[in-house]
Order: C-alpha cells, then sequence, then structure tokens
C-alpha cells in the first residue's frame, strides 16, 4: 500500500524557518517524481515544488522562488521541502505528493499544517 | 502561467441526479508527446485531495465510473452521472502539460 506522510509542521514567527519531510512506502521511490503542494484554509490548491527522481532536476512556483527548496533522500525514501524567511501567507497544508509533470500527484500525504504568526 | 479556469463556482445537485463542471485553460494542454495531462481531483471534507481522472478521461484505480472526463485542447468537463451522498466536497483540475503546473480554482459540489 502507497504511504506517503508529512512531518516537521507547526507554528512558527514570520522570517524564520522550517523543514518539512515526507516519508514514503510502498512503492519504489526512486523512480517516481515527488512534488508538494499547499492549500491555505479555506482556499484552494497551489502547486508549490517537484523533483525529478535523482534529484537533478527542480521546478518552483514563481511565490516561492527563492524562499523553498524541495531535495530527497533515495536511501531513506524521503521528500524535503526546506521554507527560509517565512512569511503570514504561507500559512497552509502542506502536501507531499507521488508524481512529477504530466499525470501527476496519484497519491497524497494527509498534510501537514504551517502556522506563520507571531 | 497557464490559467486553468473552472465553473460554476458551486454546484447544487441532487441525489441521484447527474452533474457536470467545466475547465477552460488558457492555453492548449496538448504536450509535444502526444499526450494531454489534465487531471481532476476530489477533495472530500476534512480530507487529502484525491486523483479520480488522469490525461483528460482515464480513471484511477477504485473510482466509480459514474465519474468520467472529456474534452480536448483547452476545454474539458468532469462528469457525475448519479450523483451520490459522498461524492459531496471540492473538485479540481490540474494541467500537468507545461510547468508551473496549475490548478483551478475548484468546483464545490452540495446536495440541494
Amino acid at each position: 500500500e502507497v504511504q506517503l506522510v508529512e512531518s516537521g509542521g507547526g507554528l512558527v514567527q514570520p522570517g524564520e524557518s522550517l523543514r518539512l519531510s515526507c516519508t514514503a512506502s510502498g512503492f519504489i521511490f526512486n523512480i517516481y517524481w515527488m512534488t508538494w503542494v499547499r492549500q491555505a484554509p479555506g482556499k484552494g490548491l497551489e502547486w508549490v515544488a517537484n523533483i525529478q527522481q535523482d534529484g537533478d532536476e527542480k521546478y518552483y512556483a514563481d511565490s516561492v522562488k527563492g524562499r523553498f527548496t524541495i531535495s530527497r533522500d533515495n536511501a531513506k525514501n524521503s521528500l524535503f521541502l526546506q521554507i527560509d524567511s517565512l512569511r503570514a501567507e504561507d500559512t497552509a497544508f502542506y502536501y507531499c505528493a507521488r508524481g512529477g509533470p504530466g499525470s501527476t500527484c496519484d497519491y497524497w500525504g494527509q498534510g501537514i499544517l504551517v502556522t506563520v504568526s507571531s | 502561467d497557464v490559467v486553468m479556469t473552472q465553473s460554476p463556482l458551486f454546484l447544487p445537485v441532487t441525489l441521484g441526479q447527474p452533474a457536470s463542471m467545466s475547465c477552460r485553460s488558457s492555453q492548449s494542454l496538448l504536450h509535444s508527446n502526444g499526450n494531454t495531462y489534465l487531471n481532476w481531483f476530489q477533495q472530500r471534507p476534512g480530507q487529502s485531495p484525491r486523483r479520480l481522472i488522469y490525461k483528460v478521461s482515464d480513471r484511477d484505480s477504485g473510482v466509480p465510473d459514474r465519474f468520467s472526463g472529456s474534452g480536448s485542447g483547452t476545454d474539458f468537463t468532469l462528469k457525475i452521472s448519479r450523483v451520490e451522498a459522498e461524492d459531496v466536497g471540492f473538485y479540481y483540475c490540474m494541467q500537468g502539460t507545461h510547468t508551473p503546473l496549475t490548478f483551478g480554482g475548484g468546483t464545490k459540489v452540495e446536495i440541494k
């Protein structure tokens, strides 16, 4: 059974940093692109970033470029999202999902809440 | 960036009756490889999104056959042949052809 479990969220102050993790199981992690999607409370879905199987190719939404860094550790079946210089508008549920460009996001994690507030 | 526009925003439906929603893209979603990467997702209240449809009309495993997708180019439709109570929630289209990937704003399906 495919499972994606996010962790690392919480309440942080503006300007601080956070590192989200997503642990994958039930499939061969290193043959899939992986994606982060976020959803502000009561709002729609926003694609954030994705990363190729070997980590060489990465793409970001303009809204997060320069502050967010996506990475992965295939030996640990793990996906990461480093978020720097957090802003109030980054408050959202962050989901990891399997897949990249094309027919994407066929499996999703349960999501992790990041709240940015002073 | 490709803008995805969904309509209607709200879709009141009667149990057992059909429902239909639209998704339009600002550019053609036909990829140079011949595929059209238009995906549909369902998000029930309090749950993570779930993919229903990929490549316009291919249903994911376990998705009831009352859900169907159609369309081409820039115009796409998701239909529910007979709405059931468990279909309540938001539906999002998402294009995977062009980077950055983009979602539509969603259609909220509710029972009348």
